[in-house]
């Protein structure tokens, strides 16, 4: 059966730092990737997907950045992290041609 | 701009009764939409589906309906339990290129059952 993986599960981190985020899928291949954030009180917001190992495709422009080295593995950065960059992150697949996506156990950021 | 709508922000219900969780959409080319439900602090779990072809599903307790004419989808909970008190979403997806496709959200609906 295939799982997903996000890490860390929480992460308290200053303002101006780096960030790092790893999702990982296992049990397929080739899945599309996807990253959302959902901010306190708020919807969830798509902040990139991945089609394929190299290919990323940015919703809204923004301090974060995210690249796919393998096939089961997305990562979300940035350089230095905002006060606004705070929320619930989820890392998200599907298998190609299907439209249910789903999604990790999340990771909360808390940016200080 | 929001191509899904989930208008009311939350509902509150008695344990036994209905819950009826509305969404609205404006693109009249979706052609399926989901539901997933989301408790606090955990990735969202997809809950039910429904394509353009049917006006019901049902799945156990969870039903949903749609009506294209309306371009309104409805989840009905029956009878309710205080365990589904969460967070619901709905969703549709939107091709990306090729054959691949994101969802739309709506920005969910919480619901409280209350015992």
């Amino acid at each position: 059966s295939q799982t997903i993986h996000q890490w860390p599960a929480t992460l308290v981190q200053p303002v101006g730092s780096p960030l790092s985020l790893e999702c990982t899928v296992e049990g397929t291949s080739n899945p599309n990737l996807y990253w959302y954030r959902q901010a306190a009180g708020r919807g969830l917001q798509l902040l990139f997907y991945s089609v394929g190992i190299g290919q990323i495709s940015s919703e809204v422009p923004q301090n974060l950045s995210a690249s796919r080295p393998q096939d089961r593995q997305f990562i979300l950065s940035s350089k230095k992290l905002l006060l606004s960059d705070s929320g619930f992150y989820l890392c998200a697949w599907v298998p190609r041609d299907f439209y249910e996506q789903y999604f990790g156990p999340g990771t909360r950021l808390t940016v200080t | 701009d929001q191509q899904v709508k989930q208008n009311s922000p939350s509902l509150s219900v008695q344990e036994g009764r209905i819950s009826i969780l509305n969404c609205d959409y404006t693109n009249s080319m979706f052609d399926y939409f989901l539901w997933y439900k989301k408790y606090p602090a955990e990735g969202p779990t997809f809950l039910i589906s429904i394509s353009s072809i049917k006006d019901k599903n049902e799945d156990g307790r969870f039903t949903v309906f749609l009506n294209k004419s309306a371009k309104h989808l409805s989840l009905h909970i029956v009878p309710s339990q205080p365990g589904d008190s969460a967070v619901y979403f709905c969703a549709a997806p939107v091709a990306s290129g090729g054959s691949n496709y994101k969802l739309t959200f709506g920005k969910g609906t919480l619901l409280t059952v209350n015992p």
